[in-house]
């Protein structure tokens, strides 16, 4: 079964930039350009931040950014703010049609 | 303003079935697919999404996890484009807030999510 991998936490200071890593451990995320980032507060259903590897829904702050290197897709958070202190997670379209979601990362605020 | 209305918690007993059902309104997306996603209750991210399945409400076409094949039964009525998910043979794994999302196919993410429905299975 498909899996990515992020990081269980990454920390940064307010006005920093943090980096957030999404691993696919196999092939069945066939050319991994349907990546999209989900931002989720304690309590709320999560929110889509980036999606298509590197690309902003309206209304979201363009601090975030997305790229991807192979198999590594990765999420940015530019100027750090209390507000960001969250949960993040991949998600990424299969070779069978289906979904998967990474494992989750906990973004604190210093 | 694109809503995503969800049916309510719900309790069952270890071997039960259990159906929670979804509808989208005040969108004009002409084709698109309702996600179901669970999150287990606890800390996050220890306690992470996982992606269950989705269904077009127009054509029926289903998507199912791999992990629930053979447990999981996705439907819709078209004349309402209300779908609905039906867990069989429930552990205490399936305890769980299942939540509904809206993808307007094509594009790969999950635009709007509903307030997700608490299944809890307990003997």
């Amino acid at each position: 079964q498909s899996a990515l991998t992020q990081p269980a936490s990454v920390s940064g200071s307010p006005g920093q930039s943090i980096t957030i890593s999404c691993t696919a451990t196999s092939s069945d995320v066939g050319t991994f350009n349907h990546v999209s980032w989900y931002q989720q507060h304690p309590g709320q259903a999560p929110k889509v931040v980036i999606y298509d590897v590197t690309y902003r829904p309206s209304g979201v702050s363009d601090r975030f950014s997305g790229s991807k290197s192979g198999y590594t897709a990765s999420l940015t958070i530019s100027g750090l703010q209390a507000d960001d202190e969250a949960d993040y997670y991949c998600k990424s379209y299969t070779v069978a049609k289906n979904y998967v979601f990474g494992t989750g990362t906990m973004v604190t605020v210093l | 303003q694109v809503q995503v209305l969800q049916s309510g918690a719900e309790v069952k007993k270890p071997g039960a079935s259990v159906k929670v059902s979804c509808k989208a309104s005040g969108h004009t997306f002409v084709n698109y697919f309702l996600h179901w996603v669970r999150q287990a209750p606890g800390q996050a991210p220890g306690q992470g999404l996982e992606w269950v399945g989705a269904i077009n409400p127009n054509t029926g076409t289903t998507r199912i996890a791999q992990s629930l094949q053979g447990r999981l039964s996705l439907t819709r009525d078209a004349s309402t484009g209300t779908v609905y998910m039906e867990i069989f043979s429930l552990t205490s794994a399936d305890t769980a807030l299942y939540s509904c999302a809206v993808e307007p196919s094509g594009t790969y993410y999950l635009h709007q999510w509903g307030q997700g429905a608490l299944v809890t299975v307990s003997s």
